[in-house]
């Protein structure tokens, strides 16, 4: 089974803190995705990755910045946390495009005070 | 107006029911993922199709290319099919746009 894993479920952090989300995947897969979900918005995509070291900005990347340093791995950091950063944070990954199936990890609950 | 539509935003059904979830797009896709999400966060991949109609046990997915809709079917529907439900159009190879999802609470 292919499994992704978040680094943290729950996190609450103070504005203007660093923060930093990691994102592990078990399955070789080349993409890696950064989304975040808020209620009424959907999920909308801040970062992917197709290979190590490679990064694309997504449609909400502002405020957002990631690391891919090894295949597995994807981090998403916040360089100074806000209020409006306040979200469900979801990880994906997948083999091919991003038209393949993603496999997504449990998420990152992130409250900003 | 979104890419991606829902309807409906919110669904309640008893036990048993024969569950409809839409989804219409205003744009050009290659496919259509089928998402669901558990209370929790957890997302689950259930369908992707570019033509016709997929089956996946008591999960039904069609979609109509020329129309730009999309259903998810849950027959003999079940309490632990409460979820929210999310389409996600592909755009060539590179853009996935998301619905924004539809709640599902099945009631015993």
């Amino acid at each position: 089974d292919v499994k992704v894993t978040q680094s943290s479920r729950y996190l609450v952090k103070r504005t203007g803190e660093k923060v930093f989300l990691e994102c592990v995947q078990d399955m070789d897969h080349e993409n890696m995705f950064w989304y975040r979900q808020d209620p009424g918005l959907g999920l909308r995509l801040i970062y992917f990755s197709y290979d190590v070291k490679m990064k694309e900005k997504g449609d909400i990347p502002e405020g957002y910045s990631v690391s891919r340093e090894k295949k597995e791995r994807f981090s998403l950091i916040l360089e100074s946390a806000s209020t409006n950063q306040t979200s469900m944070y979801l990880c994906a990954s997948s083999p091919t495009g991003r038209g393949d199936t993603q496999y997504f990890g449990p998420g990152t609950r992130l409250t900003v005070l | 107006k979104n890419e991606v539509e829902q309807s409906p935003q919110n669904l309640t059904a008893q036990e048993g029911e024969f569950i409809t979830i839409n989804c219409s797009y205003s744009v050009g896709i290659s496919a259509l993922h089928w998402l669901q999400q558990h209370p929790g966060g957890g997302i689950v991949s259930l369908f992707m199709l570019s033509s016709g109609k997929k089956k996946h046990g008591r999960l039904i997915a069609t979609i109509n290319i020329q129309e730009k809709h999309s259903s998810l079917h849950i027959t003999a529907s079940h309490p632990r099919d409460s979820a929210v439900y999310i389409c996600a159009a592909i755009q060539g190879a590179q853009k996935l746009v998301f619905g924004q999802g539809t709640r599902l609470t099945i009631n015993p």
